[in-house]
């Protein structure tokens, strides 16, 4: 199964806005209300930001925020903070039982 | 409190099988599945598959072609991940993650599988 495309990498200085796309196809992301986004930390597990397309688990700053138009999701990090540079993954339900990931967007914070 | 511990690093030779487990604490260990997640050196999140922790159910990712099996012992609260006919691109981390409906809630820290000759 194919990965969801990401940018290999986005950047924005403290305090401004940035936004990672997560393009699929009408067989996962613009199937299913299914897509979940994950911070990784170098050498950390994944830990989830935004479940069910714009759901923000307890925990989590309200200054992420996802959404998602036909076969392309979006992840919105708001008022960048240093702690934000990290890899971020999208993640989709694809049918079938089967689950697929993006290839990973690098986050600078500058 | 909820944790996913994981068995420690592994290094194994081409042709060789790893068997990496997967602990639950915290919760009612069979109301969850437990999806496997890899991620080799610098490289992206693959998904591998899941275990229906309940009733033993399993599902596998094409990319594994029957090398892989999910097993779990609910008397110890734990799932395996068992891979065989080790190559050397599959040196990765090997993680668990459980998964309430359609998202990654918990993971566990990680398994360093190293295969090298």
């Amino acid at each position: 199964q194919s990965a969801l495309t990401q940018p290999r990498s986005v950047s924005g200085s403290p305090g401004q806005s940035v936004t990672i796309s997560c393009t699929g196809t009408s067989s996962d992301v613009g199937a299913y209300n299914y897509v979940s986004w994950y911070q990784q930390h170098s050498g950390k597990a994944p830990k989830v930001m935004i479940y069910d397309v714009t759901e923000r688990p307890s925990g989590v700053p309200d200054r992420f925020s996802g959404s998602k138009s036909d076969n392309t999701a979006s992840l919105t990090i708001s008022e960048l903070q240093a702690e934000d540079e990290a890899e971020y993954y999208c993640c989709s339900y694809r049918g079938g039982d089967i689950v697929l990931f993006g290839g990973g967007t690098k986050l600078t914070v500058l | 409190q909820v944790h996913l511990v994981q068995s420690g690093a592994e290094v194994k030779k081409p042709g060789a099988s790893v068997k990496v487990s997967c602990k639950a604490i915290g919760y009612i260990f069979s109301n969850f599945a437990i999806h496997w997640v890899r991620q080799a050196p610098g490289q992206s999140l693959e998904w591998m598959g899941w275990i229906n922790v309940g009733n033993g159910n399993t599902k596998y990712s094409q990319n594994f072609q029957g090398r892989l099996t999910f097993t779990r012992d609910t008397s110890a609260s734990t799932v395996y991940m068992d891979l065989s006919s080790l190559r050397f691109e599959d040196t990765a981390d090997y993680y668990c993650a459980r998964y309430p409906t359609s998202w990654y809630d918990y993971w566990g820290q990680g398994a360093l599988v190293t295969v090298s000759s």
